[in-house]
């Protein structure tokens, strides 16, 4: 059973452009959550999405962030106009209906200059 | 609302030495736990989970942890530590509402020979 699948592994992106973050969760499983890394920090918590809803994006940055996970096909992060201040890890992280386990991807490395 | 308190960010022990990483935990509802690991540059793996039940949890790579409800601590062991068990450690615990987790800031766990 493959494991939750995330790409690409490193993003470089200049200020101003957009990024897009792919996430596949683990077979038979429907709710997928991204978290952001930081330097010398542990992991936010950014959004909790089931598919074709958003349950939870209280941690979501206002602005230029969003988050989808549509019927088919995986979870997109998605950064406008990326900042300097977004360069990070982001990692997916997907669980089965009911469970509050979750199994997290590789994380995708994204570095703006 | 819930937070999570690593009390050491570096771990520094010798090989087949015994290691405790610790965690404290505040909430004012019931709460699941976890212990994460993470490797250079990879994501984060479980290493175990308290969910109800016995309060001594055993996980992979021949950790455990015990469930302190009265001190709100959830403290990491191992009784004989291996090379291969340097990396970084983090303590979780499910949010109020119970759709994302939050993080300590990890314990960065050094073994040497």
């Amino acid at each position: 059973n493959a494991g939750v699948m995330q790409n690409p592994r490193h993003l470089v992106r200049r200020r101003g452009q957009e990024a897009r973050l792919r996430c596949s969760p683990m077979k038979g499983h429907s709710h997928v959550y991204w978290y952001r890394q930081l330097p010398e920090e542990g992991l936010k918590f950014m959004v909790y999405l089931q598919k074709e809803n958003i349950i939870d994006e209280s941690g979501m940055p206002k602005e230029r962030f969003s988050a989808e996970f549509p019927k088919e096909g995986p979870s997109i992060l998605r950064i406008q106009q990326v900042v300097r201040g977004d360069s990070a890890a982001y990692f997916c992280a997907s669980s089965p209906p009911d469970s509050y386990e979750q199994y997290f991807g590789p994380g995708t490395r994204l570095t703006v200059t | 609302a819930q937070s999570v308190t690593q009390l050491d960010s570096q771990v520094p022990v010798f090989e087949e030495a015994p290691v405790e990483l610790r965690c404290n935990y505040s909430s004012s509802v019931s709460v699941y736990l976890f212990w994460y690991v993470q490797y250079p540059n990879q994501g984060l793996q479980l290493l175990l989970k308290y969910l109800s039940g016995s309060t001594l949890v055993k996980g992979i790579n021949g950790f455990e942890a015990e469930f302190n409800k009265s001190q709100t601590s959830f403290h990491l062991r191992k009784p004989s530590v291996h090379i291969s068990d340097t990396a970084e450690y983090f303590c979780a615990v499910t949010n109020q509402a119970g759709t994302a987790l939050i993080f300590g800031k990890g314990t960065t766990l050094s073994v040497s020979s």
